[in-house]
């Protein structure tokens, strides 16, 4: 059974670096049909979808977060991460990593199938 | 980018009934590439459906999804207490952002 856990700060102070890390655990990261995910959500908002990662390094970003977004894959350690710099109130939210299928004929992604459980990540002084 | 927006906002309704939740896209998505969630408070999205039409495993076939272009539609046929949640339409394909519409609430009358 394919599993996804977000770790990192739950507090960021205004103007620095969010930084967060999902481990997969029961499937690789180096998998060609998948492509990993972060998904965050506001408290009371809806879903919005940062940016996703290939194992290959291979990125696409939301072009509303794209100038403060980084994403990066740990094959070693079966982990990616995110990066989100210059942070603001705007910013605090559930972070969500998950697992979206990738159909390497067509270069499209499908649906995400795993999620990680959230990280609450609230930016405040 | 794509708006998804979903309707209605809530919906109020009593275990047995029916349930109709629906998602429109500003512009014309593959079914391919439409999919649902189910979110309950405090956990992570479930999938429910994928390909606009296919049930996820494990989901339970009071479950339906259709629809097509512009117009996509989740059916629950007879609600059961545990699916009071709310529910997301997300598409995906080809050109990012992938974006979800804001979620339809369904609660308990």
């Amino acid at each position: 059974q394919v599993q996804l856990q977000e770790s990192g700060p739950g507090l960021v102070k205004p103007s620095e670096t969010l930084s967060l890390t999902c481990t997969v655990s029961g499937g690789s990261v180096t998998s060609g049909f998948y492509y990993w995910n972060w998904i965050r959500q506001p408290p009371g908002k809806g879903l919005e979808w940062i940016g996703h990662i290939f194992y290959s390094g291979s990125t696409n970003y939301n072009p509303s977060l794209k100038s403060r977004v980084t994403m990066s894959v740990d094959t070693s350690k079966n982990q990616f991460s995110l990066k989100l710099d210059s942070v603001t109130a705007a910013d605090t939210a559930v972070y969500y990593c998950a697992r979206t299928i990738y159909d390497i004929l067509t270069g499209y992604t499908y649906y995400s199938d795993y999620w990680g459980q959230g990280t609450l990540v609230t930016v405040s002084s | 980018d794509i708006v998804l927006t979903q309707s209605p906002g809530t919906l109020s309704l009593s275990p047995g009934e029916r349930a109709t939740l629906s998602c429109r896209a500003s512009q014309s998505v593959s079914s391919s590439y439409l999919a649902w969630y189910q979110q309950k408070l405090g956990q992570a999205p479930r999938l429910l459906i994928y390909g606009a039409s296919s049930r996820a495993t494990g989901i339970p076939d009071r479950f339906s999804g259709s629809g097509s272009e512009t117009d996509f539609t989740l059916t629950i046929s007879r609600l059961e207490p545990e699916d009071f949640a709310v529910y997301s339409c997300q598409h995906y394909g080809a050109s990012p952002p992938y974006t979800f519409g804001q979620g339809t609430k369904l609660e308990i009358k």
